[in-house]
């Protein structure tokens, strides 16, 4: 199975930038697709998706979000910061379907 | 608008069963595949499996062989987990999601928490 590492915490300042950071154990991309996906979850509330294959903002998602990276490293950048960015961000392979696995998440905290 | 509204908080003992729903709206539910996902407290996500939603058949991962069951009520537009032999590691949230062409978890389900206790 890929396995996903994520930093478990981050500490940032409102206003400033975050960048998170997913690798994967084997690389997930084929061809032009990176097939890696971005969440944000907020206490009590169920995921939502923010970024898929690497860099695509899904709909709805404010352009402060952006991801990049491609084959084993990935990267989720939040420019800037807002008090509402505070959550667990997770990262989620779609390489290995019919198999999919998710990272452990980053808590973004405010420094 | 697509929605995936989930069941009620289940309280249960240990070795008892529990079934949970996932009923969905806004697109024709055999267009997508159903997903379920399990975060215990305080811990990650972790993708259980999923099931077919236009020939049934369901998909589980390794962690949820045996105990687990996805079905369908497809004349509802509802997908259904059952959980047999509760043990106290299945105290969890438990989500439905739907999986797009993107390979992405488009549309979430609420989640329904299972706590099981004696």
């Amino acid at each position: 199975d890929i396995v996903l590492t994520q930093s478990p915490a981050l500490a940032v300042s409102l206003g400033q930038r975050a960048t998170i950071s997913c690798r994967a154990s084997q690389s997930v991309s084929i061809s032009r697709y990176n097939l890696m996906h971005w969440y944000q979850q907020k206490p009590g509330q169920q995921p939502k998706l923010l970024i898929y294959r690497a860099s695509n903002l899904a709909s709805g998602i404010p352009a402060r979000f952006s991801g990049s990276g491609s084959g084993t490293d990935f990267t989720l950048t939040i420019n800037p910061v807002q008090a509402d960015d505070i959550a667990t961000y997770y990262c989620q392979q779609s390489r290995e379907s019919p198999t999919w696995t998710f990272g452990g998440g980053t808590k973004l905290e405010l420094k | 608008q697509i929605q995936l509204v989930q069941s009620g908080p289940e309280l249960k003992k240990p070795g008892e069963s529990v079934k949970i729903s996932c009923k969905a709206s806004g697109y024709t539910f055999t267009d997508y595949a159903m997903h379920w996902v399990k975060q215990a407290p305080g811990k990650g996500l972790k993708w259980m499996g999923w099931i077919n939603t236009y020939t049934g058949k369901p998909t589980y991962a390794d962690d949820f062989k045996g105990r687990f069951v996805f079905s369908l009520e497809a004349s509802a537009s509802t997908a259904n987990l059952q959980i047999s032999n509760l043990k106290n590691e299945d105290t969890a949230t438990y989500f439905c999601a739907t999986m797009g062409i993107k390979g992405a978890f488009d549309y979430w389900g609420q989640g329904v928490m299972v706590t099981v206790s004696s």
